[in-house]
């Protein structure tokens, strides 16, 4: 079955440490891969996308994220965390693009930064 | 503002009573999405509209629940005989026009609580 998995529910860090997140996603076609972010009190946004090409791909607020096709995979990385991006990061991918536009989302990681 | 809205934001009922949510998406968007969120998990899709024709609908979309969007603006969704497991976070999204699969722009959100 199509699913999208998230490994890291919980993930606490200090101010400056680097992120990275874990996206993994069953489905052997093509997919449209997407991370949103919601900050408390706020509604899912867009923190970036990836289509096609380049599988390194950069979003907002400093954050990437990288498309490994054999590995399934479409990890979140930030060098450098701020408190502010304390919140919760969700995984989503369009599974058969042609054919649906329903998102598959991951069960999303809860991101606490200690200043 | 002109991001995507939904109300009411919060909705408490009695089990067995129904309840209809509403949803305005983005004023040039014809794709519209339903998606239903429990505590601790992602969004799981529920159902989709290209202009007023409802494409998909997921399992989950018992025969309680119903979906329109008549003239292709706003949505409604609504629930019927109302159970405690309906207890959830309704999410509406919009995305645009377009062949290829796109950005969905999510609301904030209603909030069901069934006693």
């Amino acid at each position: 079955a199509q699913s999208v998995s998230q490994h890291n529910h919980h993930v606490i860090l200090s101010e400056a440490a680097s992120l990275e997140l874990g996206c993994n996603y069953s489905y052997g076609g093509t997919v449209n891969l997407f991370w949103y972010v919601q900050y408390p009190g706020q509604h899912l946004q867009l923190l970036l996308k990836y289509f096609s090409g380049d599988p390194l791909v950069k979003g907002i607020k400093g954050f990437e994220a990288e498309f490994i096709k054999s590995k399934f995979s479409f990890n979140l990385r930030k060098p450098s965390v701020q408190w502010s991006d304390t919140a919760e990061y969700f995984c989503a991918v369009i599974m058969s693009p042609d054919t649906g536009n329903q998102f598959y989302f991951g069960t999303g990681t809860s991101l606490t930064v200690i200043p | 503002d002109t991001g995507v809205s939904q109300n009411p934001r919060h909705k408490i009922t009695k089990r067995g009573q129904n309840v209809t949510f509403r949803c305005d998406p983005i004023s040039e968007h014809n794709r519209l999405y339903w998606y239903r969120q429990t505590l601790g998990q992602g969004p799981e899709f529920l159902t989709y509209f290209q202009n007023e024709a409802q494409l998909e609908k997921s399992r989950l979309l018992s025969d309680r629940f119903s979906a329109e969007r008549p003239k292709g603006s706003f949505s409604t969704l609504e629930i019927q005989r109302t159970e405690q497991g309906d207890s959830a976070m309704y999410l509406c999204a919009s995305s645009a026009k377009g062949g290829a699969p796109n950005e969905q722009f999510f609301g904030p959100g209603t909030r069901l609580t069934v006693l």
